[in-house]
């Protein structure tokens, strides 16, 4: 089955720096890679996803690149403020299935 | 549009009973909805998928005589707990999807069960 990683899991960054999440997955016949954001206690929000057939897109300071030969896909985000502190997840999707990677912490540091 | 609501949003029950989780589609109809759970800390597990009007599909090492899911409509899927266990305390979140070609899935609100 799927394998999601992702790393890291704690980042720390100043405000207005850039933070870069990264995600492998394992199964080639994934096809939408979607990135959520979680504060606590609170449901996962999607912030931009990715379709197997296009290799970047961005959405304002938010952006996702996708490498399919490597299978791995990154999330940047530029000009990070503190409510960007959160946990975000990635996420492989092949058919139905869905299958995260553990998360990754972000604190931005005013 | 996509709002998916899950009720009730904490309960806390004692070790025995059951407990039911329902998950709704409030704007669209949902061919597909999951069922997560999610311990403190930790990423999201996936429990089941159910397709309407069929049985659900569950993920390895989940019992599904334990954790009885039903997807009777397009906007409406139940969890429910069975003779639940302080182990089965967690944060269970359902998410719902228009079908394989949308891609997109949209998260419920969580339900954090608490097991005495």
């Amino acid at each position: 089955g799927e394998n999601v990683e992702q790393h890291p899991s704690t980042l720390s960054v100043q405000e207005g720096d850039s933070a870069v999440i990264k995600c492998t997955y394992s199964d080639s016949a994934s096809n939408y890679f979607p990135w959520y954001k979680q504060e606590l206690g609170k449901r996962p929000q999607l912030i931009i996803d990715i379709r197997s057939n296009v290799g970047e897109k961005k959405d304002q300071r938010i952006a996702v690149t996708l490498n399919k030969t490597a299978k791995h896909f990154s999330l940047h985000i530029t000009e990070t403020q503190p409510e960007d502190s959160a946990v975000y997840f990635c996420a492989a999707r092949r058919g139905q299935n869905f299958v995260f990677g553990p998360g990754t912490r972000l604190s931005v540091l005013p | 549009g996509a709002v998916v609501s899950q009720h009730p949003s904490w309960v806390i029950c004692k070790s025995g009973t059951s407990v039911k989780i329902e998950c709704r589609s409030l704007d669209f109809q949902a061919t597909t909805m999951f069922w997560y759970r999610q311990f403190p800390k930790q990423s999201l597990m996936l429990m089941a998928t159910s397709n309407e009007g069929s049985k659900a599909t569950y993920e390895q090492g989940v019992e599904k005589d334990k954790f009885l899911i039903n997807h009777a409509s397009l906007t409406l899927s139940t969890l429910t707990v069975t003779s639940a266990h302080p182990e089965d305390s967690s944060f269970y979140i359902c998410s719902a999807s228009r079908g394989l070609t949308s891609g997109e899935q949209y998260f419920g609100p969580g339900t954090r069960l608490t097991v005495t």
